[in-house]
């Protein structure tokens, strides 16, 4: 079984759409993350959440909300979507060891229309 | 601020070819440095990192090194083989305690037979 894993795994919205990417892991890792893929841009960090009681926001957190329901859940809602949401969206583990690696999950490819 | 920047894809070789693919950063303090690889359909792996300079991370026949005189981290492999098609990021995690990486935009390696 996957240690990250992501639902849905695709989606297409309309635009105006209010749309949750869900995140589960098994890894027992303190800190979480979202990001997004672009091409040619890389990855960029949404929202990143060291436990239960801490998030905080990344550097393109305009548009996107999180809920971190419990250890091992960390949600991402895209509260009116838009075509420029269109994007991957990855989530990542790490421990609490500020050197450690992040292990992603699959992704979740959203098509906002 | 805190930056990585790779060379422009895609790379092209044939089987057995070598590969260097180039990364530089920007950063303040002293960063971590990974290679992450994206194999089509899939979430990003760890393929290797190195937490200090002069560092040499290894795996799979890839290597790259930790240069803090030419702020560099230029990833390499003797002889690609078709599995090793991919796209590449390199990354740095910030340092102190925060757990932030910063992507690199990804090079696609494709190596045909």
């Amino acid at each position: 079984d996957a240690d990250v894993t992501q639902t849905p795994r695709n989606r297409i919205t309309k635009t105006g759409k209010r749309i949750m990417l869900e995140c589960s892991q098994t890894k027992g890792h303190d800190r979480m993350y979202w990001y997004r893929q672009d091409p040619g841009l890389g990855l960029r960090l949404i929202y990143y959440s060291f436990d239960v009681k801490d998030i905080n926001k990344g550097e393109i957190s305009d548009g996107y909300s999180v809920s971190r329901q419990a250890q091992a859940k960390f949600s991402l809602s895209l509260e009116s979507a838009i075509p420029n949401q269109t994007a991957l969206y990855f989530c990542a583990t790490s421990d609490v060891r500020g050197r450690e690696t992040q292990y992603f999950g699959p992704g979740t490819r959203l098509l906002v229309l | 601020g805190n930056s990585v920047t790779q060379m422009e894809g895609p790379v092209t070789l044939s089987e057995e070819a070598f590969l260097t693919i180039n990364c530089t950063y920007t950063a303040t303090g002293y960063p971590s440095l990974f290679w992450y690889v994206q194999y089509p359909g899939e979430g990003l792996q760890l393929l290797l990192k190195a937490t200090k300079a002069d560092d040499k991370g290894s795996n799979k026949g890839f290597e790259a090194t930790y240069r803090k005189e030419t702020t560099s981290f230029h990833l390499e492999k003797g002889s690609v083989q078709v599995s090793d098609s991919a796209v590449y990021f390199c990354a740095l995690l910030i340092s102190g305690n925060t757990g932030k990486l910063i992507f690199g935009q990804g090079t696609t390696l494709q190596v045909k037979p």
